[in-house]
């Protein structure tokens, strides 16, 4: 059973840069059958993509975010990883990663990490 | 970019009863290999959102069939045919035709009755 998990530091300072890394197992995170994907979620609020990265290794940014935001991905330790820079306190939300199938969803979601920007 | 309007915000069902959910887009999400790109999702409280439509009225694996999505262009809906108890939570539409950037509706809370 494909596994997500979300990792990083819960609380980020105002202007500093936001790292989080979503760990895969019981698959492969290099298949050109899937994409990979952060969305986020503010405190009370709905949904917000991020950006995805495909097996190709291009990457697609949310064009509000784009100047921020850093997606990657390490094959030989199967994760996905998320950089935000000069983060603000709009930036506190729950983050996901997810796995999007071709032809598909997000079928495989984390379990989401809390990050909060606060001094 | 493609704004996606759920409707309502609310929804108060009582157990057994149906459900209906819609998602109107601003532009087609139907592709020219016929398929639309819309996708249905499911927070229950507390929970990481889960797929349960994609590509407009297709179910995921292990979604009871009592979920249906239908609707082509701009205009979508998600059934549930008798709302049961696990039901409960926020559902989301989401784009998928215009990759940037991908676009989720506001979300519709159901609630029992």
């Amino acid at each position: 059973q494909l596994q997500l998990q979300e990792s990083g530091p819960g609380l980020v300072k105002p202007s500093e840069t936001l790292s989080l890394t979503c760990t895969v197992s019981g698959g492969s995170i290099s298949s050109s059958s899937f994409y990979w994907g952060w969305i986020r979620q503010p405190p009370g609020k709905g949904l917000e993509w991020i950006g995805s990265i495909y097996y190709s290794g291009n990457t697609y940014y949310n064009p509000s975010l784009k100047s921020r935001v850093t997606i990657s991905v390490d094959t030989s330790k199967n994760q996905l990883s998320l950089k935000m820079s000069s983060v603000t306190a709009a930036d506190t939300a729950v983050y996901y990663c997810a796995r999007r199938t071709y032809g598909s969803g997000f079928d495989y979601w984390g379990q989401g990490t809390q990050v909060s920007v606060s001094s | 970019d493609i704004v996606v309007t759920q409707s309502p915000l609310s929804l108060p069902v009582t157990p057994g009863e149906p459900a209906s959910i819609s998602c109107r887009s601003s532009q087609t999400l139907l592709h020219s290999n016929g398929y639309n790109y819309l996708d249905w999702y499911l927070q229950r409280p507390g929970q990481s959102p889960q797929l349960l439509i994609y590509l407009g009225s297709n179910r995921a694996s292990g979604v009871p069939d009592r979920f249906s999505g239908s609707g082509s262009g701009t205009d979508f809906t998600l059934k549930i045919s008798r709302v049961e108890a696990e039901d409960v939570g926020v559902y989301y539409c989401l784009q998928a035709l215009q990759t940037l950037p991908l676009t989720f509706g506001g979300g519709t809370r159901l609630e029992i009755k």
